[in-house]
């Protein structure tokens, strides 16, 4: 089965810098990857999605991934953080119609 | 669309009670899904239905839980009799049919806690 690693369950930046956050995928077939954020109180909303064609997709709110299959992974990022991107993201593989999640990334954006 | 709708937002019950969640998917989306959040597990499926009927139920911790979907714009999950450990936010999370597997949409969960 399909699943994924997220590396670093809590990371903290300053805002204005870059938001990294590392996820890593196993998979026997091509996998289709996803980006989820959750805000307090709040389900989950899609970020962005990896399912064939261009390897550097580009999501809402300045967020983008990169799908890497020499190195298994699929990294979001984004340039510039602001506050209001302090939120959990969870990375996602697909497993038939199923999502596998990982253990999600708390960020906190430090003013 | 008002997008996935959960009720009731939260919910506090005793143990030994039947609680019952309730979803209503996005119009159009013929899959449905169940999750759980907990802070020990993180996000779990428990089952997940496509056009009304159960595909997968593997998730379901144990028979105090089951879920229906009577038809395409309403889905139940009960737990009879619930217990402590069932305390965590539950979402359901509908898609749209297609080729491959498409984004879900989440609700707002519904906050469960078992006293």
């Amino acid at each position: 089965a399909q699943s994924v690693t997220q590396l670093g369950s809590h990371v903290s930046v300053s805002e204005g810098a870059l938001v990294l956050l590392r996820c890593n995928y196993s998979s026997s077939v091509p996998p289709y990857l996803f980006w989820y954020v959750q805000y307090p109180n709040q389900g989950l909303q899609l970020l962005l999605k990896y399912t064939t064609g261009a390897t550097l997709v580009k999501g809402i709110n300045g967020f983008e991934a990169e799908f890497k299959k020499s190195e298994t992974s699929f990294h979001l990022t984004k340039p510039s953080a602001h506050m209001s991107d302090a939120a959990e993201y969870f990375c996602a593989v697909n497993n038939d119609y199923k999502l596998s999640f990982g253990a999600g990334t708390t960020v906190t954006v430090r003013a | 669309d008002a997008g996935v709708i959960q009720s009731p937002r939260h919910e506090v019950t005793e143990m030994g009670q039947e609680v019952t969640l309730r979803c209503k998917p996005i119009s159009g989306h013929d899959y449905l899904f169940w999750y759980r959040q907990t802070m020990m597990r993180g996000l779990e499926l428990l089952i997940y239905f496509n056009n009304n009927v159960p595909i997968d139920d593997s998730g379901m911790p144990e028979d105090r839980f089951s879920a229906k979907m009577p038809n395409a714009s309403f889905s139940t999950l009960k737990i009879q009799p619930s217990e402590p450990r069932d305390s965590a936010v539950y979402f359901c999370a509908s898609s749209s049919p297609g080729v491959i597997p498409d984004t879900q949409y989440f609700g707002p969960g519904t906050r469960l806690t078992v006293l």
